[in-house]
């Protein structure tokens, strides 16, 4: 089982829509959560960051972490076609300075 | 804003040649590190540093080195160019983890094409 799964997508969805990105994992010791996001030819830029179980939320974007489950989610709001990137779900054990990475889910916003 | 910067954007090597990647960041983070992406296989480590001086081989270190003589800067080597090192070299970033887990912060890449 891979430490880390994530659908690679495309995932099309038209403008306004909510758009559910998720990742699954298999290490219960992974505390630490995060999301980033990829325009094409550019570095991942870090949009969320989160801590254990629960929500938490930035402007149209939503991370849910649900431990029990070993299931993280992105939420986005509204879309827009500029949301259109590569997210890649990303987590990390207790002062673990490595980060396990998905592999990311191409997302296109259909204007 | 953390900011992480790659020499290069783009760069052509024939085979054989020795290749240098430059990285440097600009908020005093202790540790630093080198990925390559390639599509299918997703972010892949290959070095990180943790301290000057310092190095820890990652998931794919064979054919790298890398040199890390001062804070800010950490560069990858490949000893001897091979086309199956044709990818794109991403560095990042992060606060040593003593101080709770910190994210990485990421360049903008290298995309190396070897020839």
């Amino acid at each position: 089982q891979k430490e880390v799964e994530q659908d690679p997508g495309p995932l099309s969805v038209p403008e306004g829509a909510i758009v559910s990105l998720n990742c699954t994992y298999s290490n219960s010791a992974f505390q630490y959560f995060m999301w980033y996001r990829q325009y094409s030819r550019k570095g991942p830029e870090l949009l969320m960051y989160t801590y254990s179980s629960g929500n938490k939320e930035d402007g149209r974007f939503t991370a849910q972490v649900d431990k029990s489950s070993k299931y993280i989610s992105l939420f986005i709001r509204d879309s827009q076609p500029s949301d259109s990137a590569t997210y890649l779900c990303a987590m990390s054990a207790r002062r673990d300075d490595k980060i396990i990475f998905g592999k990311g889910t191409r997302l296109h916003i259909l204007p | 804003d953390v900011k992480v910067t790659q020499s290069s954007r783009y760069l052509v090597k024939r085979t054989g040649e020795k290749v240098f990647l430059e990285c440097v960041q600009d908020m005093d983070h202790e540790n630093m590190f080198w990925y390559r992406q390639d599509p299918g296989l997703g972010l892949r480590l290959i070095y990180f540093s943790y301290d000057v001086k310092m190095k820890e081989k990652g998931d794919i270190p064979e054919g790298y080195s890398v040199s890390r003589e001062k804070k800010e800067r950490f560069s990858l080597i490949l000893e001897s160019a091979s086309t199956n090192q044709t990818s794109m070299y991403l560095c990042a970033s992060s606060l040593l983890s003593g101080r709770g887990n910190q994210p990485q912060h990421f360049g903008d890449g290298t995309r190396l094409s070897i020839l």
